[in-house]
């Protein structure tokens, strides 16, 4: 069983700090990482993508992967109320050709002003 | 560019109706993807096709059928609804294996 494991949360941080979200997966062959965020009632919109070691920039987002121990992580910096929502970890397992994400069930952030 | 679009929004069946929820993308995609997403379970595929004429079993495809139209054009239908169907189903589409995008939504209730 391939699976992708997220803490449920919630997480509450306060406004203006660092949000670190983590997740784990199982399958070593895993190729392509995705966060996803979900705000309530909404469908999944695409963040940011990692498929190398170490650490991926977009503005306020990092992302950090380390294939060796099987992680990958998402920290948001200067957080804002409108962070505030589900962060789904999304992992293509499986070697070349596999077409399946296998999603964590996500981790809820609340951003407290 | 609508980019994912889903219809209907919302339904409410009665148990062993059935119907056909549809989807459709405007980005060529030739993949697309159909999920459910209930509450502590996260998103979990149903089915998926890596390209037009295939389809393939997801983690839970029991209960379901799936149509790869066209290019554009990938349908999800229930045969006999029930109420462990209830979920809230979205369709995906990506380039390739990699980056998927979502439409918004259909809403179902089984009664």
């Amino acid at each position: 069983q391939k699976e992708v494991e997220q803490n449920s949360g919630p997480l509450s941080v306060p406004e203006g700090a660092i949000a670190s979200l983590n997740c784990t997966y199982s399958d070593r062959v895993s190729q392509s990482f995705f966060w996803y965020r979900q705000y309530s009632g909404k469908s999944p919109e695409l963040i940011m993508s990692i498929y190398s070691n170490g650490d991926k920039e977009d503005g306020r987002f990092t992302a950090q992967l380390n294939k060796a121990s099987q992680y990958v992580s998402l920290l948001i910096r200067d957080s804002q109320p409108s962070d505030s929502a589900t962060y789904l970890c999304a992992v293509r397992q499986g070697g070349a050709g596999s077409y399946q994400l296998t999603f964590g069930k996500g981790t809820k952030l609340s951003v407290i002003p | 560019n609508a980019g994912v679009t889903q219809t209907p929004k919302f339904q409410v069946l009665k148990t062993g109706q059935s119907m056909t929820l549809q989807c459709a993308q405007d980005m060529n995609h030739n993949s697309m993807y159909w999920y459910r997403q209930d509450p502590g379970m996260g998103l979990r595929l149903i089915y998926y096709s890596a390209s037009e004429g295939t389809t393939d079993k997801g983690e839970v495809p029991n209960g379901y059928n799936v149509s790869r139209l066209n290019k554009r054009e990938f349908s999800l239908r229930l045969e006999s609804a029930a109420p462990s169907q209830t979920s809230v189903y979205f369709c995906a589409s990506s380039a390739g294996g990699d980056t998927q995008y979502f439409g918004p939504g259909t809403r179902l209730t089984v009664l």
